[in-house]
């Protein structure tokens, strides 16, 4: 079955550390995105790419940084300048950027500053 | 930016009652509005998307309206279950080629039997 697979599920992050959350999909979808998730609060979007080799800042990138080098991967690290990086991490893949179509969703990744 | 607001954080209703969720905007009028269902620990799942020249549509019990005068939609499920039990989210978008969503707090409904 086609999807979206993020992993891990659960990760620990020391004070200090980047680490590198895994978003593949094999739905052939051409834009993929990264949102975060804090509780009370909307989905807010760090990163898009709507084609490979290219991808856009969303609403807070800070601290945030990704490639998009095959059509399936668009990787997310989380950086030691992220100071605030406790959240749920959501990966989303969609058709083609501004058609009328939903995003497709993984599982998430909760995030822990340890 | 846009802002989006769901009516309120809870809602909780007895089974074979409609639930009727709100999603209010401000600013600049989207293309088209979807919704979303999310449970507990789990990314939200597509349920339906409505165009801004339709004012309706529906899928099994489930049934969106779209007034661009009031920028509202309304979500209503009918026939409540307690499976329908989740977190509703609304998601705006200009219909631009950057495809980007706007997202809604959510509104936890929960159905009691």
């Amino acid at each position: 079955d086609g999807g979206i697979t993020q992993s891990p599920k659960y990760l620990f992050r020391k004070e200090g550390q980047n680490v590198t959350l895994s978003c593949e999909q094999n739905l052939n979808h051409d834009a993929m995105y990264w949102y975060r998730q804090d509780p009370g609060q909307g989905l807010r979007l760090i990163y898009y790419s709507q084609i490979v080799n290219d991808f856009q800042k969303g609403d807070i990138a800070e601290g945030y940084s990704v490639s998009r080098e095959k059509k399936e991967s668009f990787p997310l690290t989380v950086t030691s300048a992220q100071k605030n990086p406790t959240a749920f991490y959501l990966c989303a893949s969609s058709i083609v950027p501004g058609e009328n179509y939903g995003y497709t969703f993984g599982s998430g990744t909760r995030l822990t500053v340890v | 930016s846009q802002k989006i607001e769901q009516n309120s954080e809870a809602l909780n209703i007895q089974e074979g009652k409609t639930a009727t969720l709100t999603c209010n905007y401000t600013n600049y009028s989207p293309a088209y509005l979807q919704w979303y269902r999310q449970d507990p620990g789990r990314g939200p799942v597509f349920l339906l998307l409505i165009r801004e020249n339709e004012k309706e549509k529906r899928k099994e019990r489930l049934k969106v309206t779209f007034d661009t005068t009031l920028k509202q939609s309304l979500f209503h499920i009918t026939a409540s279950q307690p499976a329908d039990s989740a977190t509703y989210l609304c998601a705006l978008d200009r219909g631009s080629t950057l495809g980007r969503l706007y997202f809604g707090r959510g509104t936890q409904l929960t159905v009691w039997p």
